[in-house]
């Protein structure tokens, strides 16, 4: 199986900060990497898809980057509505693991 | 708009299965696949499986088989996913998503509310 791992797992910061999330993938996912993001007591949310696309409706200030073993999701200028839970998940052979989710607190 | 619906809760007795559903609206449900997955405070989020309702086709991740059973009904455009011998280990929100195709690449994109599944006496 392939293991996704996640970091930092939690991160405190000001609205208007840049912050960068992490995954490492146990061997080469190819770009097969979506980011959720996900508010207390709500579904997750698809963020970005093939490691760099933005979902419909997400905004900009949302990136994402990486290749083989190493992505980063980006978010630029921190709003209130940003903080929640994210996570990573590949779609490189079953199973689909995530990683173990970063929480982003309000600092 | 695409819809997953779930119901909220279900509360079972150990030992028991359960059995919850997933009703897809505003798609071609049997043109997409439908995973499940598993929540818990301690272990994140964990996937369960997947089903083609186009064909019935299942995929399930090693650890879940034995426990999880996915089926698809068309007619109603409804998933299920059946939980077998529950214990307190069981207890999770469990959600079910589609997954949606880009290009060569996929992720789900819709996500029901997720059913919570508490297992006590």
């Amino acid at each position: 199986d392939i293991q996704m791992t996640q970091s930092p797992a939690s991160l405190s910061v000001s609205v208007g900060e840049t912050v960068t999330i992490t995954c490492r993938a146990s061997e080469n996912i190819y770009s097969n990497l979506a980011w959720y993001q996900q508010k207390q007591g709500k579904s997750p949310q698809l963020l970005v898809y093939a490691a760099t696309n933005l979902a419909d409706g997400v905004p900009s200030r949302f990136s994402g980057s990486g290749s083989g073993t190493q992505y980063s999701l980006k978010i630029n200028s921190l709003q209130s509505e940003d903080f929640g839970s994210y996570y990573c998940q590949h779609f490189w052979g079953t199973p689909y693991t995530f990683g173990g989710g970063t929480k982003l607190e309000i600092k | 708009q695409v819809q997953l619906q779930q119901p909220g809760a279900e509360l079972v007795k150990p030992g028991a299965s359960v059995k919850m559903s997933c009703k897809a609206s505003g798609y071609t449900f049997t043109s997409y696949n439908m995973h499940w997955v598993k929540q818990t405070p301690g272990q994140g989020l964990e996937w369960i499986g997947a089903i083609y309702p186009g064909n019935g086709d299942t995929s399930y991740n090693q650890k879940f088989k034995g426990k999880a059973t996915l089926t698809a009904d068309k007619s109603s455009s409804t998933a299920y996913m059946q939980l077998s011998s529950l214990t307190s280990e069981d207890s999770a929100v469990y959600y079910c998503a589609r997954v949606g195709y880009y290009g060569n690449f996929y992720a789900m994109d819709y996500w029901g509310q997720g059913t919570s599944v508490t297992v006590s006496s």
